[in-house]
């Protein structure tokens, strides 16, 4: 099936650190998420993107819906451990489906 | 509000044996929920769309006759792994559609491993 391009696919950081991540598609998407999945879990949602320009914080994360549409990126501000696991991003099509990224996995080193 | 669980979290079987998984919105009604699968270190890839009260419309690749999906109430939909072989072992997560702002909720999967 279809997947949207993240990366990168892994990364370790130090605690403290900012993480930066992006996900990008050959397809336009009205909706960009990213969602954050841990280990035996469903994906819990971060944060929704509606309009392309948009820029959105929750907290230490911000994320972005690229002007075309094709991309979006998400910031971690100064990481803490619990920020381990394994974030996804997810374009929402016409049809209400999501198409998921191929995710990026974090560590974060205390 | 919008809280998605899933029956069984986790269940083990037999080769050739049929198993059924459980996917219920608690506090709103949902006409339309989703099932993926997601294999060890991958995404989740959607298997089908459940529509309550009609046919599931399924992805490309995957077998309707293999994977079973009823939406009967606005509340629960369930899919069936029939004829269950150890490459179907997976983790299996459904999610729900809300119509206000069409947002999906995800259960927190069922870890189906086949022996």
């Amino acid at each position: 099936g279809q997947q949207l391009n993240q990366s990168p696919q892994s990364m370790f950081i130090q605690e403290g650190e900012d993480v930066s991540m992006n996900c990008t598609s050959s397809s336009i998407f009205n909706t960009w998420l990213w969602y954050k999945q841990d280990p035996g879990e469903g994906p819990v949602l971060l944060i929704a993107l509606y309009k392309a320009g948009e820029l959105t914080s929750n907290g230490r994360l911000t994320a972005q819906f690229g002007i075309t549409r094709k991309d979006s990126f998400l910031n971690i501000s100064a990481s803490i451990p619990s920020d381990v696991g394994i974030y996804f991003c997810a374009g929402q099509t016409g049809t209400y489906k999501y198409i998921f990224g191929t995710g990026t996995r974090l560590k974060v080193l205390a | 509000g919008a809280v998605v669980s899933q029956h069984p979290s986790w269940v083990i079987c037999k080769s050739g044996t049929s198993v059924k998984i459980e996917c219920r919105s608690l506090d709103f009604q949902a006409t339309t929920m989703f099932w993926y699968r997601q294999f060890p270190k991958q995404s989740l890839m959607l298997m089908a769309t459940s529509n309550e009260g009609s046919k599931a419309t399924y992805e490309q690749g995957v077998e309707k006759d293999k994977f079973l999906i009823n939406h009967a109430s606005l509340t629960l939909s369930t899919l069936t792994v029939t004829s269950a072989h150890p490459e179907d072992s997976s983790f299996y997560i459904c999610s729900a559609l809300t119509s206000g702002s069409n947002e999906q909720f995800f259960g927190p999967g069922t870890r189906l491993t086949v022996l």
